[in-house]
């Protein structure tokens, strides 16, 4: 069975980085897609992209000059930068995975606040 | 941004048939999905590709549609369906999901 955890720090400072690992077990990270979304407060969610088998990239062009997607294939885990966040910011962070087009597994997601 | 419009919430008795619609802003062909999220859960993958159910599902859940106008159907309504239900369409770059309908179960 695939499943998927996200790790990394609950609170951010503004203009920081915010950094994200998913682990992932039951699968490889070599097939399939593997995708970051967040959800906001009230609810709007956000494709926020995705590292393919092979290691290309797909992001949300509203987030295209401050976020970064790579992959560590010997650990099975992939990761998500965001840079320069902002209060906006704050949201639960899914790591997902399926088809280029939906995500058939999820994590549990993390919540991260932005806040000095 | 394909913006995709969902009704708010809604209120059905067990037993009952239910009928959440999402309507895109432009053509989204079949790619629509729809998916469950129950409070404090991650969101479960219902439908795929309008019509498809996914692994596990069971058959009162179904989805139709195609163009800009879709539909997930469940037919009978369970307790269990408490959920908030998010359609997303993947035809469009980027992504995008719906605002999700919230179904109350009386």
């Amino acid at each position: 069975e695939v499943q998927l955890q996200e790790s990394g720090p609950g609170l951010v400072k503004p203009s920081q980085s915010l950094s994200l690992t998913c682990s992932v077990t039951g699968y490889s990270i070599t097939s399939n897609y593997w995708g970051w979304i967040r959800k906001f407060p009230g609810n709007k969610m956000e494709w926020m992209g995705y590292i393919s088998y092979s290691g290309s990239t797909s992001y949300n062009p509203s987030l295209k000059s401050r976020i970064s997607i790579t992959r560590d294939t010997s650990k099975n885990q992939f990761f998500l930068q965001l840079n320069s966040v902002t209060t906006e910011d704050t949201a639960t962070y899914y790591c997902g995975s399926g088809d280029s087009n939906w995500f058939a597994y999820w994590g549990q997601g993390t919540l991260v606040t932005v806040s000095s | 941004d394909t913006v995709l419009t969902q009704s708010p919430a809604l209120a059905v008795s067990p037993g009952e048939r239910v009928t959440i619609s999402c309507k895109a802003s432009e053509s989204v062909s079949t790619r629509m999905h729809w998916y469950q999220q129950k409070p404090g859960q991650q969101p479960k993958l219902l439908i795929y590709k309008a019509s498809n159910l996914a692994s596990g599902v069971p058959a009162r859940f179904s989805g139709s549609g195609s163009g800009t106008d879709f539909t997930l159907t469940i037919d009978p309504v369970e307790a269990d369906d408490t959920a908030t239900y998010f359609c997303q369409q993947s035809w469009n770059g980027p992504f995008t999901f719906g605002s999700g309908t919230k179904l109350e179960i009386k």
